[in-house]
């Protein structure tokens, strides 16, 4: 597609409950990156993928969260028994190689009630 | 760990006034980009700094990266009603992934 497409937009979830955030990157970008937002705060960075291989998690906020991209392409990040302070919008974003230019997707907004 | 920070945390302009944010990193950087998002929405990239001292230009947007490379600024001159919006700076230390300042809201009265 012509950018990042993410899905759902928005989710609701309850305390407890699985989510799974999808990403689909611009064609042909190697790169891909997850990020969270809280409110009125910047992107705090998740994870990267280059293709398929799962560079750096380090910023995976605890063993809850997980992320695949087993095809080198859609991304999924997959948050186990949300918690409430899991609230906040999952950017996902994809680029060349070279990693120059950075392309965000919209968000997946999720609160947990 | 690398830390980014940027001030001011807010500004609020009258429509034609400048608008100056800077971002400084605790660590060396070897490349600095600036993001825009606007309310409700999703940075958008605007530029990227890579040479010590480097200064860029968009239109009425100029963009600067420190001498010594831990620090940078986004200077807007006459600022538009559409300059709304938060800016960040997102720093990289050498291979590791871009680690995103706190932005810097800005208003602008018409």
């Amino acid at each position: 597609g012509a950018g990042v497409s993410q899905s759902p937009r928005y989710k609701v979830a309850k305390r407890g409950q699985d989510v799974a955030l999808r990403c689909d990157p611009i064609s042909g970008h190697v790169s891909l990156f997850w990020y969270q937002q809280a409110l009125g705060q910047g992107p705090e960075f998740l994870t990267y993928f280059q293709n398929e291989a799962q560079l750096d998690k380090s910023g995976l906020p605890s063993d809850r969260f997980f992320a695949e991209r087993p095809e080198g392409s859609v991304s999924t990040l997959k948050i186990q028994r949300t918690q409430q302070e899991d609230s906040a919008v999952y950017l996902c974003a994809s680029s060349s190689l070279t990693g120059n230019t950075i392309y965000f997707g919209e968000g997946s907004w999720l609160t947990v009630v | 760990g690398q830390q980014v920070m940027q001030i001011p945390q807010y500004q609020h302009v009258q429509e034609g006034e400048d608008f100056t944010t800077y971002c400084n990193s605790s660590t060396t950087l070897s490349n600095i980009q600036w993001y825009k998002q606007r309310p409700g929405g999703h940075p958008v990239f605007l530029i990227q700094l890579v040479k010590s001292g480097e200064v860029k230009k968009q239109k009425r947007l100029t963009f600067q990266f420190g001498e010594a490379k831990k620090n940078s600024s986004l200077h807007i001159t006459a600022t538009q009603t559409t300059d709304v919006g938060t800016y960040f700076c997102a720093g990289r230390n050498y291979g590791q992934n871009f680690v995103f300042g706190p932005g810097t809201r800005l208003s602008v009265l018409p």
